[in-house]
């Protein structure tokens, strides 16, 4: 069985730029979690979704940060206007009942 | 709030040694803990998950254990090896939803 894909696993913008990180998760998991892994701040939640409940969405930065989840399947997670503080890498993973979660390789965002 | 701290912050031992890695946080009342594992430009690897009613998880040469009124829980790794040479993660769960809250890791080298 496949594990957690994402992609790009590399993007370049300019700041100001929206960007969409797309993550799909192990076929079978219900849950899905984004974090964001910076050298300031290490690794930090973004935004959970769990089965056709509504999204905890309590660790996104900034209302320029929007993430959904099409199907109980893919999730496409957008910055919009880009700011060189966005530059991180964007973890995905999914597990089943909230238990052990399985990470993606991630996407390194670069603002310049 | 809960924190979570790994000591130290990096390590180096000769290849055959045991590593032992430790990992504190402040508010016992946690759902599980994780620990991980993570390669230069990698993504997380899952290595062993104990629930908060475990006392301790085995995988091959890793044994972690939870005290969790103490708030501690100890990564063993026997008989290391320079493959071992990484970045270990380790994170807890403080709800029902499983978002992890992360300590900031213990870098591990490895000499042959």
């Amino acid at each position: 069985g496949a594990g957690v894909s994402q992609s790009p696993s590399n993007k370049v913008t300019e700041k100001g730029k929206d960007v969409e990180l797309r993550c799909d998760p192990i076929s079978g998991h219900t849950a899905l979690y984004w974090y964001r892994q910076s050298l300031g701040q290490g690794l930090e939640f973004l935004i959970y979704f769990q089965g056709n409940s509504a999204p905890d969405k309590s660790g996104l930065p900034s209302d320029r940060f929007s993430a959904e989840r099409t199907g109980g399947s893919v999730s496409t997670l957008t910055i919009q206007r880009t700011q060189q503080e966005d530059s991180a890498v964007y973890l995905c993973a999914s597990s089943s009942f909230g238990y052990e979660q399985y990470f993606g390789p991630g996407t390194r965002l670069t603002v310049t | 709030k809960q924190e979570v701290t790994q000591i130290p912050a990096a390590l180096s031992v000769p290849e055959g040694e045991n590593l032992v890695l430790n990992c504190s946080f402040t508010d016992s009342a946690i759902y599980n803990l994780q620990w991980f594992r993570q390669d230069p430009g990698k993504g997380l690897t899952s290595l062993l998950l104990i629930q908060s009613s475990q006392r301790e998880q085995t995988s091959g040469r890793l044994n972690a254990s939870l005290d969790k009124s103490s708030g501690r829980s100890t990564l063993y790794i026997a008989a290391s090896q320079p493959g071992d040479s990484a970045t270990y993660l380790c994170a807890v769960t403080t709800d029902s939803w499983g978002k992890l809250q992360f300590g900031a890791g213990t870098q591990v080298v490895v000499t042959p």
